[in-house]
């Protein structure tokens, strides 16, 4: 069955820093894969999305994601977070119905 | 850009009520979702239709809830009879194929 988990349930960078949010995920064959941020009281926003072609997807709000095949990862990374990022953000992979699976979702301090 | 909207923002409702959730998603989309949000765990999958009929429910979607397209532009969730545990935030979605556009969510209140 198709799965995503997230290793990191929190994490706390300064702001400035870079940041690398880690997504593993179980499917057969080949994923399409996302990554959505939820602000606090708000619904989710689509950052990103990997269907095929280049494994190197850029973002909005200046994140991007590596899809590697050979470790079923799907990690964001920004270069320099901004204190506006602090979020909680999901990975997902769609499943051969169309249907998102999530992630447990990590959240995102950021400190001054 | 389009939005998917869902209203009420926040819905308040006693053990045994019957509520229903709106949406109206985007106007060209023809795949429509359900998730909810208990709080601090992850977004799960409830229940998603298209052509008019449910095409896909989780072990979540019990007798309990019902969808609807009432009018060919909203989308209502219903839940006959909500426990203490049907609290949480249930966001909406619509896609035309893939990705998947989120409302802002409900936040839904068994008390």
């Amino acid at each position: 069955a198709q799965s995503v988990t997230q290793p990191d349930i929190h994490i706390t960078v300064s702001e400035g820093a870079s940041l690398e949010l880690r997504c593993n995920y179980s499917y057969g064959a080949t994923p399409y894969l996302f990554w959505y941020v939820q602000s606090p009281g708000q619904g989710l926003q689509l950052l990103l999305k990997y269907f095929s072609g280049d494994t190197l997807v850029q973002g909005i709000k200046g994140f991007e994601a590596e899809f590697k095949r050979s470790q079923s990862s799907f990690n964001l990374r920004k270069p320099s977070v901004h204190w506006s990022d602090a979020a909680e953000y999901f990975c997902a992979v769609a499943s051969n119905t169309g249907k998102l699976i999530f992630g447990q979702g990590t959240t995102l301090q950021v400190k001054p | 850009e389009p939005e998917v909207t869902q209203t009420p923002s926040h819905q308040v409702t006693q053990m045994g009520q019957e509520v229903i959730l709106r949406c109206v998603p985007i106007s060209n989309h023809l795949y429509f979702y359900w998730y909810r949000q208990i709080l601090g765990q992850k977004v799960e999958f409830l229940v998603s239709f298209y052509n008019n009929e449910i095409s896909e429910k989780s072990e979540i979607f019990d007798d309990q809830f019902s969808v609807e397209r009432p009018d060919g532009s909203n989308f209502t969730l219903k839940i006959r009879s909500t426990k203490l545990e049907d609290s949480a935030m249930y966001f909406c979605a619509s896609s035309a194929m893939s990705p998947l556009h989120f409302g802002n969510g409900t936040r839904l209140t068994v008390t």
